[in-house]
């Protein structure tokens, strides 16, 4: 079965704190690992990665994929009360069942920066 | 960068109708639209897949009787929300994928869909 799983499934911090989400997945015909932040409404884009070892960067986020150990990571430096919401891992992917590609959903990470 | 217009952004619907949500592709067109739901603290499920000019692919277990879902142009699908009760009630996205960019996904605003 085609998954997603996300760790921790929450998790408070101060500001100022480094902060590291994990992804780890199983599916079939893999084309790409997705981040999103989500905060009230629908995801917003972080980054898609499609190599392992090369590193995305985003101000001060960045993630990193592994294909070999089917794992990627979301670091975020010097947290701000701002990066408070949920952070979702997705894969895009071809299913073995036939159809196009599509993308599933790991639980996402609900992070939350306290002053 | 290419947007994707979902409407209504909230609704409040009685037990027993039904509600249409429209999901826009503003600026490109869009051969495939995906429909998720997402309810309190959980992450987004996919629910259907919806190709332009053909009939929708549903995920194991959504009701394709209750979720009507039409893609009748290349900008422009629709999920029908049919005969709707309260366990219906959650966070409806609409994704839209570019005929020449198959690896970006770009979401809408979402819908809040309340059943009383």
């Amino acid at each position: 079965e085609d998954k997603v799983v996300q760790s921790p499934l929450s998790l408070v911090v101060h500001e100022g704190d480094t902060v590291t989400l994990n992804c780890s997945y199983e599916v079939t015909n893999f084309r790409s690992l997705l981040w999103y932040k989500q905060e009230k409404k629908a995801p917003t884009f972080l980054f898609m990665l499609t190599s392992s070892g090369i590193e995305k960067k985003s101000g001060r986020l960045s993630s990193i994929l592994d294909k070999k150990e089917l794992f990627s990571i979301l670091n975020i430096t010097a947290t701000q009360t701002g990066d408070s919401a949920v952070y979702l891992c997705a894969v895009d992917f071809l299913p073995s069942t036939g159809g196009g590609n599509k993308l599933t959903f790991g639980t996402g990470t609900q992070l939350k920066v306290e002053l | 960068g290419a947007v994707v217009s979902q409407h209504p952004s909230r609704v409040i619907c009685k037990s027993g109708t039904s509600v249409k949500i429209e999901c826009r592709s503003l600026d490109f067109q869009a051969t495939t639209m995906f429909w998720y739901r997402q309810f309190p603290k959980q992450s987004l499920m996919l629910m259907a897949t919806s190709n332009e000019g053909s009939k929708a692919t549903y995920e194991q277990g959504v009701e394709k009787d209750k979720f009507l879902i039409n893609h009748a142009s290349l900008t422009l699908s629709t999920l029908t929300v049919t005969s709707a009760h309260p366990e219906d009630s959650s966070f409806y996205i609409c994704s839209a994928r570019e005929i020449d960019r198959e690896f970006l996904y770009f979401f809408g605003q979402g819908t809040r869909l309340t059943v009383v």
